[in-house]
C-alpha cells in the first residue's frame, strides 16, 4: 500500500512553454503533499507543501508564480512550471502523507519522480 | 530551525562486510522521528528504516539498524552483509511531530559496494 504515481516520468518542453506535472496517492487519501526538486548528485529540495483544499506553502526563494500547485482533492496534486527556461531543468519529485498516524509518523511516500528538460 | 548533517559525502564497502553511514541533527523538539531512505539509480525514494525518538530502542530492518543516541542527537545507518544491491545514495531525514510534518534532509552518502 501507500503508492504514490507520477506523470509523466520524463517530458522535454521548448523554452517558454508550461509544463504541468501530476501526483497522485493511489491507494490512500494524501491530506498533504510535497513537492521537491533535486539536481543531480545533490539531495531533495523541498519546494513548498500543499494541503488539499488550501493554497500551498512555498519555501523561500521558491517563485510561487512560476512554481504553482494545486491539491484539488485528496488524490492529486498538480506542479506547473509556468514559462519554462532551461534553468528550470532538473528533477521534480512529490511526495504524500495520509490522513492519521497511520505509519507511526506522518511518514512521506515518494513519487518516482519527473525529469524536466527544457530546451 | 532544525539541521540535518551527513558528513561522509562517498563511502564503499565490500561486499558482505559491514558499513556505518553518520548521521547528526539539531533541533529543540522533544518528539519527533527520523529516518533513512535510499535512492538508488533509478531515483525513487525507498524507506530503509524510522525511528521515533520517543522509543529508546533502536529500530531494526532485517540487515539494516540503527544506532539512535538521542542525547548526542546522533542517528547512524549499520548495513550488515552488503550486498550489490544497495548501492546507492543515502538520506538521512528529520521530520518533527508537529507543524507541517514535513522532511529535513541530509545532504546525502553515496555508498558504493564492492564486488
Amino acid at each position: 500500500g501507500a503508492v504514490v504515481s507520477q506523470h509523466p516520468s520524463r517530458v522535454i518542453c521548448k523554452s517558454g512553454t508550461s509544463v504541468k506535472i501530476e501526483c497522485r496517492s493511489l491507494d490512500f487519501q494524501a491530506t498533504t503533499m510535497f513537492w521537491y526538486r533535486q539536481f543531480p548528485k545533490q539531495s531533495l529540495m523541498l519546494m513548498a507543501t500543499s494541503n488539499e483544499g488550501s493554497k500551498a506553502t512555498y519555501e523561500q526563494g521558491v517563485e510561487k508564480d512560476k512554481f504553482l500547485i494545486n491539491h484539488a482533492s485528496l488524490t492529486l496534486s498538480t506542479l506547473t512550471v509556468t514559462s519554462a527556461h532551461p534553468e528550470d531543468s532538473s528533477f521534480y519529485i512529490c511526495s504524500a502523507t495520509g490522513t492519521g498516524k497511520l505509519w507511526g509518523g506522518n511518514e512521506q511516500f515518494f513519487g518516482p519522480g519527473t525529469r524536466l528538460t527544457v530546451l | 530551525a532544525q539541521t540535518v548533517t551527513q558528513s561522509q559525502p562517498e563511502m564503499s564497502v565490500q561486499e558482505a562486510e559491514t558499513v556505518t553511514l553518520s548521521c547528526t541533527y539539531d533541533t529543540s523538539e522533544n518528539n519527533y522521528y527520523l529516518f533513512w531512505y535510499k535512492q538508488p539509480p533509478s531515483r525513487q525514494m525507498i524507506l530503509v528504516i524510522r525511528q521515533e525518538a520517543y522509543k529508546q530502542q533502536n529500530a531494526t530492518e532485517n540487515r539494516f539498524s540503527v544506532n539512535f543516541q538521542k542525547a548526542a542527537k546522533s542517528f547512524s545507518l549499520k548495513i550488515s552483509d552488503s550486498q550489490l544491491g544497495d548501492t546507492a545514495m543515502y538520506f538521512c531525514a528529520f521530520q518533527a511531530d508537529s507543524g507541517t510534518y514535513k522532511y529535513i534532509f541530509g545532504t546525502g552518502t553515496r555508498l558504493k559496494v564492492l564486488a
